[in-house]
C-alpha cells in the first residue's frame, strides 16, 4: 500500500522569505503523479502544483516548486517570496493509475503560518 | 474558471437520521469522488463513481454509504443513519479522466452529528 509522509506538523515563516515543506512517500509503482494541495481556513481544498513520475524536470507553477527526488521518494515543495496569504494547512498526495485505483493518498499536512 | 461546489456548506443532524451531501462537479468531468476528513486527521478517500457506477471504494465506505447521479449534474452521498464519528468535513472532487487526471476539490461540507 501506497503511504505519504509529511514531517513538519508545523512550520512558520517570515513574509517574503522561502520555506520548504517536506514530503516522502513509499510505492512500489514506476508510474504515478504526486501533488500539493492547499486549505486554507475556509478548508477548501485547492491544487497548488502537480508533478508526473516520469518527468525528470521539476513542476514549478509562479511561487511554487518543488523538488522531485524519485530515488530517494522525496517531493518537497518550495514557496518562494511568502505571502500571508499562503497561510494554510498543505497536504501532500500520490495517486497510481496502477491496477485501476484513482485514489488519492493523502499526508497528515503541514500547517504553515507566514507572519508579518 | 470553473468550480466543483457543493451544497450545503454546513448540516447538523441527529445520530441516525439520514443525510444527503449534494455536489455539482465541473460539466466536462466524467469522474467523480468523496473524500472526508474528520477534524484535525488527514483527507481520506471514499468513492469513485464513473458512467453511473461505483469504480472504487474504501474499507470506510460501508452499507450505510451510498453514492448516486440522479441528473446530468449532482452527484450525491447518502448516509443511512448517521453515527457520531460520521462527524467530518466532506469534499466531492471530479476530474476529467480517471489516473493521470487531476482532481479538482469542492469547499466541502462540515456535517456534525449529535
Amino acid at each position: 500500500a501506497q503511504t505519504v509522509t509529511q514531517s513538519q506538523p508545523e512550520m512558520s515563516v517570515q513574509e517574503a522569505e522561502t520555506v520548504t515543506l517536506s514530503c516522502t512517500y513509499d510505492t512500489s509503482e514506476s508510474n504515478y503523479y504526486l501533488f500539493w494541495y492547499k486549505q486554507p481556513p475556509s478548508r477548501q481544498m485547492i491544487l497548488v502544483i502537480r508533478q508526473e513520475a516520469y518527468k525528470q524536470q521539476n513542476a514549478t507553477e509562479n511561487r511554487f516548486s518543488v523538488n522531485f527526488q524519485k530515488a530517494a521518494k522525496s517531493f518537497s515543495l518550495k514557496i518562494s517570496d511568502s505571502q500571508l496569504g499562503d497561510t494554510a494547512m498543505y497536504f501532500c498526495a500520490f495517486m497510481t493509475p496502477q491496477g485501476g485505483s484513482e485514489k488519492l493518498v493523502f499526508g497528515k499536512g503541514t500547517k504553515l503560518t507566514v507572519n508579518p | 474558471e470553473p468550480e466543483v461546489t457543493q451544497t450545503p456548506s454546513h448540516q447538523v443532524t441527529q445520530m441516525g437520521q439520514e443525510v444527503i451531501l449534494r455536489c455539482v462537479p465541473i460539466s466536462n468531468h466524467l469522474y467523480f469522488y468523496w473524500y472526508r476528513q474528520i477534524l484535525g486527521q488527514k483527507v481520506e478517500f471514499l468513492v469513485s463513481f464513473y458512467n453511473n457506477e461505483i469504480s472504487e471504494k474504501s474499507e470506510i465506505f460501508d452499507d450505510q454509504f451510498s453514492v448516486e447521479r440522479p441528473d446530468g449534474s449532482n452527484f450525491t452521498l447518502k448516509i443511512r443513519s448517521t453515527k457520531l464519528e460520521d462527524s467530518a468535513m466532506y469534499f466531492c472532487a471530479s476530474s476529467v479522466d480517471r489516473g493521470q487526471e487531476t482532481q479538482y476539490f469542492g469547499p466541502g461540507t462540515r456535517l456534525l452529528v449529535l
